[in-house]
C-alpha cells in the first residue's frame, strides 16, 4: 500500500524568502504525485502533478516540484514566497490505474511573516 | 472555470440520525470520489465511483455509508446512522476520465455529530 510522509507539520518563512516543503512517498511502482493547497475555508486546490517524463514540474502560482526516484521524494519549491501563499499544503500519491484513491500526507502549514 | 460544488457547507446532526451530503461534480467528469478529514488528521479516501457503481472503497466505508448518483449531475454520500466519530470534513472530488489522473476537489462539508 502506498504512503506519504510530510516531515514538517509547520513551517514559517518571511515574505520574499524561498520555500521548500518536503514530501516522501512509499509506493512499489511509478507513482502519480500531486501537491494540493488548502486555504482556510476552502477546498483542496491542485498545484501541480507528476505522472512521467521531466522530473521537474511546474505548477500554478509559481510553484514547482522535483521528483527524485532515488530518494522517493517530491519536494515542493517556490523561489519567493508571497503572503497569500500562507495555507496548508498536502502531498498525495495516486495508485497506478487511470482512476484510484489518493493517499495524502498529513499536511504542512505554511505561515508567512511580512 | 468549472468547479466541484458541495452542499451544505456545514451540517449539524444528532447521533443516530441520517445525513445526506451532496456534491455536483464537474459536468464532463466520469470518476467521482469521497474523502474525509477528521480534525487534525490526514485526508482519507472513502470511496470511488464510476459508471454508476462503486469502484473501490476503504475499510472506513462500512454498511452505514452509501453513495448514489441519482441523476446526471448530483453525487451523494449518505450516512445512515451517524456516530460521534463521523464528525469530519467531507470532500467530494471528480476526475475527467481515462488517461487523466488529477482529481478536483470541492470546498467540503463540515459534519458535526452531537
Amino acid at each position: 500500500a502506498q504512503s506519504v510522509t510530510q516531515p514538517d507539520i509547520h513551517i514559517t518563512v518571511s515574505e520574499g524568502a524561498s520555500l521548500e516543503l518536503r514530501c516522501n512517498y512509499s509506493y512499489g511502482a511509478t507513482p502519480y504525485l500531486f501537491w494540493y493547497v488548502q486555504s482556510p475555508g476552502q477546498g483542496l486546490q491542485l498545484l501541480l502533478k507528476y505522472f512521467s517524463g521531466d522530473t521537474l514540474v511546474q505548477g500554478i502560482k509559481g510553484f514547482e516540484a522535483e521528483f527524485k526516484r532515488s530518494q522517493s521524494s517530491f519536494n515542493l519549491r517556490k523561489p519567493s514566497v508571497h503572503w497569500s501563499d500562507a495555507a496548508e499544503y498536502f502531498c498525495a500519491v495516486g495508485a497506478g490505474t487511470s482512476y484510484g484513491k489518493l493517499t495524502f500526507g498529513q499536511g504542512t502549514i505554511l505561515t508567512v511573516h511580512p | 472555470e468549472p468547479e466541484v460544488t458541495q452542499t451544505p457547507s456545514h451540517q449539524v446532526t444528532q447521533m443516530g440520525q441520517e445525513v445526506i451530503l451532496r456534491c455536483v461534480p464537474i459536468s464532463n467528469h466520469l470518476y467521482f470520489y469521497w474523502y474525509r478529514q477528521i480534525l487534525g488528521q490526514k485526508v482519507e479516501f472513502l470511496v470511488s465511483f464510476y459508471n454508476n457503481e462503486i469502484s473501490e472503497k476503504s475499510e472506513i466505508f462500512d454498511d452505514q455509508f452509501s453513495v448514489e448518483r441519482p441523476d446526471g449531475s448530483n453525487f451523494t454520500l449518505k450516512i445512515r446512522s451517524t456516530k460521534l466519530e463521523d464528525s469530519a470534513m467531507y470532500f467530494c472530488a471528480s476526475q475527467r476520465g481515462v488517461g487523466t489522473y488529477e482529481q478536483y476537489f470541492g470546498p467540503g462539508t463540515r459534519l458535526t455529530v452531537t
